[in-house]
């Protein structure tokens, strides 16, 4: 399971951060990606973490903005987003991709971010 | 990039369906379809184009290689009526298409 957590209303130019906390699977071994859905619209990939937490990516229109990480003691996933802005708003989703491939496996229940 | 047809596709219940993806820039069978129902998490339903994931109907297939990719929905029951994506993914990023909205006729 992948419980998540923090999201809601906050102002253009504010900050949140995203929390994901992993149980039921050995989340050390799984890369973990955040997607997340305007209302309305499609899904749109994010950003993404290795097992380690050593190399990150992220979507051109939120690089420099957004930050990922883990902390595997804690199997948590987190979203630190910053400088946030009205297009950021909408359902985020902590999803851990499969081992034995890059496709995206386990999906949270979602969050809502509201930039307004 | 994933373009997906149609965007919106109307059908009854029994009926046989298709959903197609075309992909640009890609050299291998990455690619996932994924069902989502209103206000729920995305479900995925089959990857690497034609392998279907644990516990899902068989009713659902996929096939394609290449450019084009197909999810078909055989026999189509009232738990299917959903929007549907197709999804490229790489080890370090994954791109969607629009989503394939079915109705009810």
């Amino acid at each position: 399971q992948l419980a998540q957590s923090g999201g809601g209303l906050v102002q253009p130019g504010g900050s949140l951060r995203l929390s994901c906390e992993a149980s039921g699977f050995s989340f050390d071994r799984y890369e973990m990606n955040w997607v997340r859905q305007a209302p309305g619209k499609g899904l749109e990939w994010v950003a993404h973490i290795t097992y380690s937490g050593s190399l990150t990516f992220y979507a051109d229109s939120v690089r420099g903005r957004f930050t990922i990480s883990r902390d595997n003691g804690k199997s948590e996933l987190s979203l630190e987003m910053k400088s946030l802005r009205a297009d950021d708003t909408g359902v985020y989703y902590c999803v851990a991709e499969s081992p034995s491939g890059y496709y995206l496996d386990k999906w949270g229940h979602g969050t809502q971010v509201t930039v307004s | 990039q994933m373009t997906q047809s149609p965007p919106t596709l109307s059908a009854s219940v029994g009926e046989t369906i298709s959903i197609t993806c075309r992909a640009s820039d890609i050299t291998n069978n990455w690619v996932a379809w994924l069902q989502q129902k209103p206000g729920k998490a995305p479900k995925l339903l089959i990857y690497k184009a034609t392998t279907l994931d644990s516990g899902v109907p068989s009713r659902f297939s996929g096939s394609g290689s290449g450019t084009q990719f197909t999810l078909t929905i055989s026999s189509l029951q009232p738990d299917d009526f959903a929007t549907y994506y197709c999804h490229y993914y790489d080890s370090t990023s994954k791109t969607f298409g629009q989503g394939t909205k079915v109705e009810v006729k």
